[in-house]
């Protein structure tokens, strides 16, 4: 159980254009989702938190209208980079509380963005 | 500032050896403290501790939480080449349990 998926795996854009990623619980509901980033050979920094039915909670130094975050079902949440640059290259990953196990995190695969 | 600080940041060790990965931690309203492992893609979940003095294990995994000194740590024994890859240590704090994680220990296990 406790299964995130996220879509795509790896996508590859040209500068100025925006991409979409999707963040998905197959097998639970999710009210609470946290998209991450992480550069290579770093740890993983959390961008913002995403509320079902609500506006996205950012960290500071995370640029609301660059990240754009929907957390329109129990669900489903998407993250898009609008305008993209390639600084934006890296992985991000999306994750999800059950509920049921407490403060317990399960991770989608993540998504390698490569900025040209 | 919340602060999540792992050691060693990398390690190489032999098949069959046992290693102990430190975290210690510096957080405002700690709830629970969390090993992952990642190998190329998202962190796979290990452990999730709550309470000190109490051990988790699963396999040659084994990892204990010390909530008096602020630590945890995560051991393998009999390593295999299969354990290779970075752990790490995230600590939920809040009513939301956001997680912060500090930067991983890289654990080489050569044959």
């Amino acid at each position: 159980g406790a299964v995130v998926s996220q879509h795509p795996s790896w996508v590859i854009c040209k500068s100025g254009t925006s991409v979409k990623i999707e963040c998905r619980s197959l097998d639970f509901q999710a009210t609470t989702m946290f998209w991450y980033r992480q550069f290579p050979k770093q740890s993983l920094m959390l961008m913002a938190t995403s509320n079902e039915g609500s506006k996205a909670t950012y960290e500071q130094g995370v640029e609301k209208d660059k990240f754009l975050i929907n957390h329109a079902s129990l669900t489903l949440s998407t993250l898009t980079v609008t305008s993209a640059h390639p600084e934006d290259s890296s992985f991000y990953i999306c994750s999800a509380r059950t509920g049921a196990d407490g403060g317990t995190l399960h991770f989608g695969n993540g998504t390698r963005l490569t900025v040209t | 500032e919340d602060k999540v600080v792992q050691s060693p940041l990398s390690l190489v060790v032999h098949e069959g050896d046992t290693v102990t990965l430190n975290c210690s931690y510096e957080v405002t309203n700690f709830r629970s403290l969390l090993w992952y492992k990642q190998e190329k893609k998202a962190p796979t979940f290990l452990f999730m501790l709550t309470s000190s003095g109490i051990e988790k294990k699963s396999g040659r995994l084994s990892s204990i939480l010390d909530k008096k000194e602020l630590f945890s740590i995560l051991n393998i024994t009999a390593t295999q080449t299969g354990d290779s890859a970075v752990y790490l240590c995230a600590v939920g704090r809040g009513s939301n349990y956001k997680l912060t994680f500090g930067k991983g220990t890289l654990l080489t296990v050569n044959p």
